[in-house]
């Protein structure tokens, strides 16, 4: 199993540059996810997605934006990059709430805007 | 929001003793799941252990237990006889599905094992 595939895992952006990071899942799950972590910061929810073609902002989604247009994938995009979207970006998945609930991570991209 | 609130940004344990990292919480619902995640130098985030806060009895895995206080909101992880691989950086999570489903992260905890 693949589990969570994020791409790029490295990336550097120039100032006003935009680009795709793309993220999959074969695990058949409802619910997905983008956080970023800054130091100090823990990590901050940018949008989820409850299913195909539904979509939701988190606490930080200015800058950004995201589509789910199949159950597997759930790419963020980043418009105009600036230097505070410097960061570790981390897609992530789950299934509705059960027992064994828990959220499935990518590796996970380094991203830096210079 | 909820909140999810680790005070300890970095601890330190010598290898084979116990440590215990803290988090406390703030939410107004009565059904939801507690988690710690394990982030070491590779950056893979990693499930330690994870809680329902219907069920009384605190959750164990090997040398993870934690320490579920519902009343207090509080969620601490202990390890017991730590290893050289229990170094990382921990995050509490907290998951409501009332709320969109969404796992609320704390700032996390440094743990550095001294052998």
């Amino acid at each position: 199993n693949a589990g969570v595939t994020q791409t790029p895992k490295f990336r550097i952006l120039k100032i006003g540059q935009s680009m795709t990071l793309q993220c999959t899942q074969d695990m058949n799950h409802n619910y997905m996810y983008w956080y970023r972590q800054d130091p100090g910061m823990g990590l901050k929810l940018i949008y989820y997605s409850v299913g195909a073609g539904i979509t939701d902002k988190g606490e930080v989604p200015n800058g950004y934006n995201v589509s789910r247009s199949t159950t597997e994938d759930f790419p963020l995009r980043l418009e105009l990059a600036a230097p505070s979207q410097t960061s570790v970006y981390f897609c992530a998945s789950s299934l509705i709430p059960t027992g064994n609930t828990e959220a499935f991570f990518g590796q996970g991209t380094r991203l830096t805007v210079v | 929001a909820q909140t999810v609130t680790q005070s300890q940004p970095e601890m330190s344990v010598q290898e084979a003793e116990t440590v215990t990292l803290s988090c406390t919480y703030d939410t107004s619902e009565s059904d939801y799941y507690l988690f710690w995640y394990k982030q070491p130098p590779s950056r893979q985030m990693i499930l330690v252990i994870r809680q329902e806060a219907y069920k009384q009895q605190n959750a164990t895995e090997n040398r993870f237990s934690v320490n579920f206080q519902k009343a207090a909101k509080s969620f601490s992880l202990k390890i017991s006889d730590s290893q050289l691989g229990d170094a990382a950086m921990y995050f509490c999570a907290f998951l409501n599905y009332d709320t969109g489903n969404q796992f609320y992260f704390g700032t996390g905890t440094s743990l550095t094992v001294i052998p």
